[in-house]
């Protein structure tokens, strides 16, 4: 199984903040990689899909990148509604893993 | 309106059993992917379970020979039936289409996109 490191598992930021969190795959996931956000009591609502194929509806603020192991998930002017969880997930291959998640929390 | 609406959840003894639902609309559950996907108290999400479109299913080994997928095409529902439960299957139990994309010959994997609001297991004495 294809194992995912996922770093921070949290920071503090503040309103306005660049945020960037990385995932790392255990093996070559080729651009197979999505980024989730989730708060508490919700679903998981996904925000990017093959590395950098930004969810219709998620604001531009959100990105991704990478490709083979290493990837980013940057915000680039944090919002109050962003203070979540977010979760990375390799979608190349079954078993889908998921990162340990990496929550987002006011400074 | 795709929506996804799960139920079943529920309080059972260990070595019990539980089927989960997960109603489908807006969308036809037979001509995708499906996987459940749980989230333990306080933790992590972690993938269960996956239906092809063609009726394959695979497993997480955490589940292997006790959890069993399926769906009822006629009722657009994806089920989770779950034997021989234990302690750590306490979770948060959500079903979600895992989205495949097809392009001229090819398929394009790209993940959950629709989740339900999830069903909560637990499993205690």
């Amino acid at each position: 199984d294809i194992q995912m490191t996922q770093s921070p598992s949290s920071l503090s930021a503040s309103v306005g903040d660049r945020v960037t969190i990385t995932c790392r795959a255990s093996q070559d996931i080729r651009n197979g990689l999505g980024w989730y956000q989730q708060k508490p009591g919700k679903a998981p609502k996904r925000l990017i899909y093959a590395a950098s194929s930004l969810q219709s509806g998620v604001p531009s603020r959100f990105s991704g990148s990478g490709s083979g192991t290493e990837f980013t998930l940057t915000i680039s002017s944090l919002q109050p509604e962003d203070f979540a969880t977010y979760y990375c997930l390799q979608h190349n291959s079954y078993p889908r893993t998921f990162g340990q998640g990496t929550k987002v929390e006011i400074k | 309106e795709v929506q996804l609406v799960e139920s079943g959840g529920g309080l059972v003894q260990p070595g019990g059993s539980l089927r989960l639902s997960c109603a489908a609309s807006g969308f036809t559950v037979s001509s995708n992917y499906m996987s459940w996907v749980r989230q333990a108290p306080g933790k992590g999400l972690e993938w269960v379970s996956v239906i092809y479109s063609g009726g394959n299913t695979y497993n997480a080994d955490s589940v292997k020979g006790r959890f069993t997928i399926s769906r009822d095409n006629s009722k657009n529902t994806l089920y989770l039936q779950m034997n021989s439960l234990r302690a750590e299957d306490t979770a948060i139990y959500y079903c979600a289409r895992d989205e495949v994309v097809i392009k001229g010959l090819r398929n394009y994997y790209y993940g959950m996109d629709v989740w339900g609001q999830g069903t909560t297991v637990t499993v205690s004495s």
